[in-house]
């Protein structure tokens, strides 16, 4: 059975640069099948997707999100990254990370999510 | 969000409720890629729909989309209390990205 396990800092200060990091175990991250995906949910608020990556480092981000979003991947230790810079209050949420079936482009719909961990940003 | 639901939708037990998500021809209308998930409070969602109307393994059959022009729906049926959660579409809109919606709170009476 896929798992996905988030894990990093859980307070980060305002400006600075918040790294989270995925390891999924039970699946290969170098399949051809999926992207892999950074979701966050802003607390009582919606769902807002921040970008995916393939495990060839191609990346796709949120154009709302755009200049901001760094996402990695490690193919050997079957994690993929992400950083998210100049951060203010308003990116405290608690951030999943994800899989994304594809087809070609197309990212079809997301199947497996991790727990989500909540990253506060606060002084 | 990229993609409209209304706020909250109730429903009797055993009766019937469904959510709409309105996109644009650039997403729900362009592509038979729109996605519902089920949120528990405190919990990850949960995919109850892919590809506009295919349930996944394990996922009630009272469950199923549709989709007509802009606008993606959810019907359940037969609703139950533990139906009673949080609700999100979601949509592929163009150059490998994806939009949710903004969610709907399921009240079941």
């Amino acid at each position: 059975q896929l798992q996905l396990q988030e894990s990093g800092p859980g307070l980060v200060k305002p400006s600075e640069t918040l790294s989270l990091t995925c390891t999924v175990s039970g699946g290969s991250i170098s399949s051809s099948t999926y992207y892999w995906g950074w979701i966050r949910q802003p607390p009582g608020k919606g769902l807002e997707w921040i970008g995916g990556i393939y495990y060839s480092g191609s990346t796709y981000y949120n154009p709302s999100l755009m200049g901001r979003v760094t996402m990695s991947v490690d193919t050997s230790k079957n994690q993929f990254s992400l950083k998210l810079s100049s951060v203010t209050a308003s990116d405290t949420a608690v951030y999943f990370c994800a899989r994304h079936p594809r087809f070609g482009e197309f990212l079809k719909t997301t199947d497996y999510w991790g727990q989500g961990t909540l990253v506060t940003v606060s002084s | 969000s990229a993609l409209t639901q209304p706020a909250s939708v109730s429903g009797s037990p055993g009766r019937s409720i469904t959510i709409s998500c309105t996109g644009t021809s650039s997403d729900v209308g362009g592509y038979n890629y729109v996605s519902w998930y089920q949120q528990h409070p405190g919990k990850a969602p949960k995919l109850m729909i892919y590809d506009v109307s295919y349930r996944p393994s394990g996922v009630s059959n009272r469950f199923s989309g549709s989709k007509s022009g802009n606008t993606a729906s959810l019907t359940i049926s037969g609703l139950q209390a533990e139906d009673e959660a949080d609700y999100y579409c979601s949509s592929y809109k163009g150059s490998s990205t994806l939009a949710f919606g903004g969610g709907t709170k399921l009240t079941v009476l």
